[in-house]
């Protein structure tokens, strides 16, 4: 049973406009909800991440929705550039277990120029 | 230099073959893992380790072994290995967890990309 569900599986977006990502979980007992950036040929890495006593957080052009009562968060990139075309992987975790970190099945982001 | 190093980046086997990925890490963190990523699967824990004396099953440990050499080292093998793990392999390591934030942060290597025909 996948813990995380994430779509679109793939997004094409045009320079200047907005991506968005959207994951939804089923274990109330996830409270960490990170978003993990990967380019071709590179590791994931930490892009930006949410605990759920907050609906909201912004880093940049990066913006974590989170919508506890629905266990549904989302990844917002304002502005998006070329440069910003990646594989996205929401994940969700219980505290403290990293070994725990579950993750989505990606989104491919391509944004044109 | 890379904080998380994976030898080979990339392999070609034949089934039956045995593998080793290996790992090595600067950022001195305790605790290391080995994932499996493929297309439309995200990525999957393979096998996970809290220090040199533990070691632990991830989801999809079948088929797979690791060792904990030192603290910086983690190697992941495969006994005889069959097509159906070809796939790219990440290390990743992270820090031991006290409750903060920065515990759950997961560092990953390179990847290696494995074929197994």
């Amino acid at each position: 049973q996948q813990q995380v569900k994430q779509s679109p599986q793939s997004l094409i977006v045009q320079k200047g406009g907005i991506s968005i990502i959207n994951c939804a979980y089923e274990n109330t007992a996830f409270d960490y909800f990170p978003w993990y950036q990967q380019f071709p040929g590179k590791g994931p890495a930490l892009l930006i991440a949410i605990r759920p006593d907050v609906s909201e957080k912004k880093e940049g052009r990066f913006t974590i929705s989170f919508n506890k009562s629905a266990k549904q968060f989302s990844l917002h990139i304002m502005d998006s550039q070329p440069g910003d075309s990646a594989t996205y992987f929401c994940a969700a975790s219980v505290r403290g277990g990293s070994e725990k970190l579950v993750f989505g099945k990606g989104t491919k982001l391509t944004v044109n120029p | 230099d890379a904080d998380v190093t994976q030898t080979p980046r990339n392999r070609i086997t034949k089934t039956g073959k045995r593998i080793m990925l290996e790992c090595s890490q600067t950022k001195g963190h305790d605790r290391m893992y080995w994932y499996r990523q493929d297309p439309g699967l995200g990525l999957r824990l393979i096998y996970y380790s809290f220090d040199v004396k533990d070691i632990n099953k991830g989801e999809i440990s079948d088929g797979y072994s690791v060792s904990r050499q030192a603290q910086a080292k983690f190697s992941l093998s495969l006994e005889s290995a069959i097509p159906n793990q070809t796939a790219l392999y990440f290390c990743a390591t992270s820090a031991h967890s006290g409750g903060g934030s920065g515990a759950n942060v997961l560092t990953f290597g390179a990847g290696s990309r494995l074929t197994v025909l």
